[in-house]
């Protein structure tokens, strides 16, 4: 069965950076889009960026644009989200998501980043 | 960007009984390869979400055929035929038509 295992949250001082990663098994990783997408204390659903199955193709919210980083290995099985620049309004569960049939249908448990001083 | 509209954004429903949420776009969801990219998903109290529906109307594996999807264009509902204690929780909408994917606010669902 598919599974997503997101790790490296944690709490980060403002400015700070972070690298979270999230390992799938259960599927053949190299056919599939994959995305990150956010969740803030109390609020709803935020989509942060998705990437393609080669990583040729990528994109992102206005609201991380320029600070995070999508990419994926698929030897490893293995997509990643590198976050710099880091602000309070950054602090969510981050869940990692297979896409299929054009949008988030497997998710992980999700891993917490708060960014606070 | 593309704002999802939902209502009601609470819903108190009684056991057996049906449901509906609104879910409206600022933008056709129409791509153009004639699909329409409008999903739903259910998040329970303390759990990661899960997609019900996708491209308007398809349920996903696993998903009780007392979920149902309509709508076109802009206009979109999720219905639940008859309200069972499992389907407390927010549920969203979201379109993955134009690039930049939109959810909306999310619509809470509780027992009478």
């Amino acid at each position: 069965q598919v599974q997503l295992v997101e790790s490296g949250g944690g709490l980060v001082k403002p400015g700070g950076s972070l690298r979270l990663s999230c390992a799938a098994s259960g599927f053949t990783f190299s056919d599939y889009y994959m995305s990150w997408i956010r969740q803030a204390p109390g609020k709803g659903l935020e989509w942060v960026s998705y990437i393609s199955s080669s990583g040729s193709t990528i994109y992102y919210a206005d609201s991380v644009k320029g600070r995070f980083t999508i990419s994926r290995d698929n030897a490893k099985n293995s997509l990643y989200l590198q976050m710099n620049s880091l602000r309070a309004e950054d602090t969510a569960v981050y869940y990692c998501a297979r896409v299929n049939y054009g949008s988030p249908n497997d998710w992980g448990q999700g891993t917490t980043v708060t960014v606070s001083s | 960007d593309v704002v999802m509209t939902q209502s009601p954004l609470s819903l108190p429903v009684t056991l057996g009984q049906p449901a509906s949420i609104s879910c409206r776009s600022s933008q056709s969801l129409v791509y153009s390869d004639g699909n329409t990219y409008l999903n739903w998903f259910q998040q329970r109290p303390g759990q990661s979400p899960r997609r019900l529906i996708y491209k308007v109307s398809n349920r996903d594996s696993g998903v009780p055929d007392r979920f149902s999807g309509s709508g076109s264009g802009t206009d979109f509902t999720l219905k639940i035929s008859r309200v069972e204690a499992e389907d407390v929780g927010v549920y969203y909408c979201m379109q993955g038509t134009h690039w930049r994917w939109t959810f909306g606010q999310g619509t809470k669902v509780e027992i009478k």
